[in-house]
C-alpha cells in the first residue's frame, strides 16, 4: 500500500473550515484514500473515503486531485470536539483490504 | 456511542495472570480485527478474522491468543504478558471486501496495564 505524508500538527479557529492535507504520491489505481481520526480516550473514527471522485457526507468533504497524488480533508465548520489526530490511510482493494496501516496523523487543534 | 462494544474498559493484571478481552458487534459484518495502540503511537494490526476464520497473524506472540466464536463475537485470550504489553487494545468490524473500500468501525478499546 502507498505512503501517505501530513503535517505533524494543524489549528483551526472554532467555526472556521479546517483544510487538512494528505500527500500520497505512489497511489496506484486501485488504492483507496481514507480518512480517520482519533479523539483523545477513544478507538479510531471512520470519517470518509474515496477512489477518484470528491465525497461528501455529513462530516467531512474528501477532494482528491486530478492525478490522485494528494487530498484534502475539509470539516466546514469546526468545533472544539473535532480536536483530534486525523489519519489518512491508502489501502488497495483485494489481498490487503483489510490492513490498515496508520502513520502517524495530524494533531488538528481547534481552538475558541 | 460505538457499534462496537469492548469489555473491559480496563483491566490490570499480573504476569502469571490469564485473561480475556472481548470484542462484539451487531452489524452483520463478517471481518473482525485486533490492534495494539501503545501511548502516543498509531494503533497496528494484530489479527484479522474473516468468516470466523483466522486470515492475517502480524507475527503477533503467542501469548496473545485470538478467538472468534461466532460471527458477531472476538476474543483476545492473555496469558503470561509481560510489562511491555501494556497498551490499549482496540477491536474493529467491516464488511468483507466487495472491490468497494469496506471502512473498519472501531471500539474504544480496552486500557491493559500489566504489573
Amino acid at each position: 500500500d502507498a505512503k501517505t505524508t501530513q503535517p505533524t500538527s494543524m489549528d483551526c479557529a472554532e467555526g472556521r473550515a479546517a483544510n487538512l492535507p494528505c500527500n500520497h504520491s505512489t497511489i496506484s489505481g486501485n488504492e483507496y484514500v481514507y480518512w480517520y481520526r482519533q479523539i483523545h480516550s477513544q478507538g479510531p473514527q471512520y470519517i470518509i473515503h474515496g477512489l477518484k471522485n470528491n465525497e461528501t457526507n455529513e462530516m467531512a468533504s474528501l477532494i482528491i486531485t486530478e492525478d490522485r497524488k494528494s487530498s484534502t480533508l475539509i470539516l466546514p465548520h469546526a468545533t472544539l470536539r473535532d480536536t483530534a489526530v486525523y489519519y489518512c490511510i491508502v489501502l488497495g482493494v483485494g489481498g490487503s483490504n483489510y490492513k490498515l496501516t496508520f502513520g502517524k496523523g495530524t494533531l488538528l487543534t481547534v481552538n475558541p | 456511542d460505538t457499534e462496537v462494544t469492548q469489555t473491559p474498559k480496563h483491566l490490570v493484571m499480573g504476569m502469571t495472570n490469564k485473561k480475556s478481552l472481548k470484542c462484539e458487534q451487531h452489524m452483520g459484518h463478517r471481518a473482525m480485527y485486533w490492534y495494539k495502540q501503545k501511548a502516543k503511537k498509531p494503533p497496528e494490526l494484530m489479527f484479522v478474522y474473516s468468516y470466523e476464520k483466522l486470515s492475517i497473524n502480524e507475527s503477533v506472540p503467542s501469548r496473545f491468543s485470538p478467538e472468534c466464536p461466532n460471527s458477531s463475537l472476538l476474543n483476545l485470550h492473555l496469558h503470561a504478558l509481560q510489562p511491555e504489553d501494556s497498551a490499549l487494545y482496540l477491536c474493529a468490524s467491516s464488511q468483507v471486501g466487495g472491490g468497494k473500500g469496506q471502512p473498519q468501525h472501531f471500539g474504544d478499546g480496552t486500557r491493559l496495564s500489566i504489573l
